[in-house]
């Protein structure tokens, strides 16, 4: 039972190309919204986070767009580098209770020249 | 600093045989997980210690046992190892001051798992 569904799988996108992963959920009580980016023999690394009271958070090129009544949350990579190719995990958490994340299953991208 | 060291980094073993994953953290954090990464799948918890002294099932611990032996060190047995414990292992720990809300997962490189 996938408390977080992440799509697509795999996204090929060119160099300088807009990337888009998208996430939804089902647990209300989710408060905390990271994503995680993974490069081969790695583990993950904190990229971005959003709290459900926001509906955009950016950093650099990476923007988290959050829509509540969705329940639903993506990741845009802007102007796509070859340097961003890795697997993308968004997350969710509830606050207290050993502070678990739950995974997606992970988006693998690859940017083009 | 090391961040979170795990070892090893790479095992084959034998569908019966046991071993035990060895995680540190440097970073004084309160909270360590486990977590397997399958294709496909994503990364699933295994077990948690929420603190020293403390540990709680995740969503996968059928097969696996764990210990918290002080707050740096927290480690992962397989007690009896079948294939479908073939795997890459994850052990992570939770900071901030509070250890709480918006506090980053910092893993480890994983433990490659073979078994045969």
């Amino acid at each position: 039972q996938q408390q977080v569904k992440q799509s697509p799988q795999s996204l090929i996108v060119q160099k300088g190309g807009i990337s888009i992963i998208n996430c939804a959920y089902e647990n209300t009580a989710f408060d905390y919204f990271p994503w995680y980016q993974q490069f081969p023999g790695k583990g993950p690394a904190l990229l971005i986070a959003i709290r459900p009271d926001v509906s955009e958070k950016k950093e650099g090129r990476f923007t988290i767009s959050f829509n509540k009544s969705a329940k639903q949350f993506s990741l845009h990579i802007m102007d796509s580098q070859p340097g961003d190719s890795a697997t993308y995990f968004c997350a969710a958490r509830v606050t207290g209770g050993g502070n678990k994340l739950t995974f997606g299953t992970g988006t693998q991208l690859k940017v083009e020249l | 600093n090391a961040g979170v060291t795990q070892t090893p980094k790479f095992q084959v073993l034998k569908t019966g045989q046991s071993m035990t994953l060895q995680c540190a953290q440097d970073m004084n954090h309160n909270s360590m997980y486990w977590y397997r990464q399958d294709p496909g799948m994503g990364l699933r918890l295994i077990y948690y210690s929420a603190s020293e002294g403390t540990t709680d099932k995740g969503e996968v611990p059928n097969g696996y046992n764990v210990s918290r032996l002080n707050k740096r060190e927290f480690s992962l047995r397989l007690e009896s190892a079948a294939p479908s414990q073939t795997s890459v292992y994850f052990c992570a720990s939770l900071g901030g001051i509070r250890g709480g809300y918006n506090s980053p997962l910092h893993f480890g490189n994983g433990t490659r798992l073979t078994v045969t």
